[in-house]
């Protein structure tokens, strides 16, 4: 079955570390993105890609790095200099159409906690 | 002001009841999606909207692009209808906006 795979779904970390979340799809879609879901806030852009080799920083990109070296790959790097890492990652994928985002798809999350 | 406003934040109901779920923007939008977000954390694309109205089984989306308005409903609600929902709106090529959700506990 097409998905999105994202790995560890639970992840610690002690201050002044860098951790990478994995995220995987095989639905052959062009653009992925990473967010971060605080509660009571929506879900926030922290980087995107539209094809390999080029992403651009969403809203909240400090502290954060990524890298599109294969289509199906967009790992996500939490940097010590993320001041509060905390948080609930989530991984999307989508094909863009005419009308916007299509099949918008989202892996099970990774939820990172900084002891 | 969030450029998209979700209400209510939270809905409880009984089993049975029709809920109605509202999201409003303040952008030009592409197309506007409902999510639903269960406990543990994974996203579940709903509806994808441009115009109109949709239905998949109990589920029911509408937009009125002129008010800038969309509603979510779930008719004969069931206690596994419990979950977050999201609304999120596309704007330019590549941005999505969400909303914070409503967190909605159907009761037996």
């Amino acid at each position: 079955d097409g998905g999105i795979t994202q790995s560890p779904k639970y992840l610690f970390r002690k201050e002044g570390q860098n951790v990478t979340l994995s995220c995987e799809q095989n639905l052959n879609h062009d653009a992925m993105y990473w967010y971060r879901q605080d509660p009571g806030q929506g879900l926030r852009l922290i980087y995107y890609s539209q094809i390999v080799n080029d992403f651009q920083k969403g809203d909240i990109a400090e502290g954060y790095s990524v890298s599109r070296e294969k289509k199906e790959s967009f790992p996500l790097t939490v940097t010590s200099a993320q001041k509060n890492p905390t948080a609930f990652y989530l991984c999307a994928s989508t094909i863009w159409g005419v009308n916007g985002a299509n099949v918008l798809t989202f892996g099970a999350g990774s939820r990172l906690t900084v002891l | 002001k969030n450029e998209v406003e979700q209400s209510p934040q939270n809905l409880t109901a009984q089993e049975g009841e029709f809920i109605t779920i509202n999201c409003s923007y303040s952008v030009g939008i592409s197309a506007l999606h409902w999510l639903q977000q269960h406990p543990g954390g994974g996203i579940v694309s709903l509806f994808m909207l441009s115009s109109g109205k949709k239905k998949h089984g109990r589920l029911i989306a509408t937009i009125n692009i002129q008010e800038k308005h969309s509603s979510l409903h779930i008719t004969a609600s069931h206690p596994r209808d419990s979950a977050v929902y999201i609304c999120a709106v596309g704007v330019n090529t590549d941005k999505l906006i969400f909303g914070t959700g409503t967190r909605l506990q159907v009761f037996p």
